[in-house]
């Protein structure tokens, strides 16, 4: 079974553009969550999708935005780029059954650096 | 406040010693407690996972023990391999009705010399 995947796998944007990040769950994997990591944060959570709909949301400004299609595809959009923005972006897709056999997949994270 | 914490920071060991992690967590209502393993450049991948009635799990040279009374859990390497260089995050999950809060560790870093 194909794991999690994330492209691109590394980006370099500028201060003010904005980006867009794709997540490929696993297969049967209804829930895909976004993360942002820093080395000072740890992951931080962004948002959850389950079945098209955003179902838990983390405490990140209006300029970071997600979606998720009906192949559970996800997309993580990035507008108004800031230095601080920079960071790995980890998606994870889980069954989204919840309870404590719902493990988390993670991706391998898009590596993003504003200039 | 929910709050994990790790310790600590970071760790240097030799090749086939062993070592200990330590989360600490103020997590209410506790749903699971898991550890994760994060080498560099990729994502986490999950170790272990204990509900509030597990006190121990084990996965090959990792055990995980927890302690719901102190809030505590730890994390066992045996023998460490070079491979075993990573950081290892815990995270804790915390479940009222519908709603699930995952709520991270900022991790240990371990790196094994030869």
């Amino acid at each position: 079974k194909a794991g999690v995947t994330q492209t691109p796998r590394y980006l370099i944007k500028t201060r003010g553009q904005q980006v867009t990040l794709s997540c490929s769950p696993i297969s049967g994997h209804r829930s895909v969550s976004w993360y942002q990591q820093t080395p000072g944060q740890g992951l931080q959570f962004l948002f959850e999708y389950f079945s098209e709909t955003q179902r838990n949301k983390g405490n990140f400004p209006g300029r970071f935005s997600g979606r998720q299609f009906s192949n559970s595809r996800s997309e993580m959009n990035v507008s108004t780029l800031e230095l601080g923005d920079s960071a790995l972006y980890l998606c994870a897709s889980s069954l989204g059954i919840g309870g404590s056999t719902d493990t988390q997949y993670f991706g391998p994270g898009t590596r993003l650096t504003v200039l | 406040k929910n709050q994990v914490e790790q310790s600590p920071q970071s760790l240097i060991i030799l090749e086939g010693k062993n070592c200990t992690l330590q989360c600490n967590y103020t997590v209410s209502p506790f749903s699971n407690l898991r550890w994760y393993k994060q080498d560099t450049g990729r994502g986490p991948v999950s170790l272990t996972i204990m509900t509030f009635s597990e006190n121990t799990k084990s996965n090959g040279r990792y055990t995980a023990t927890l302690d719901a009374d102190t809030k505590q859990s730890s994390l066992h390497i045996t023998a460490s391999q070079l491979s075993d260089s990573a950081s290892y995050i815990c995270v804790v999950s915390s479940v009222a009705g519908n709603n699930r809060k995952l709520i991270w560790g900022l991790g240990t870093s371990l790196a094994v010399n030869p």
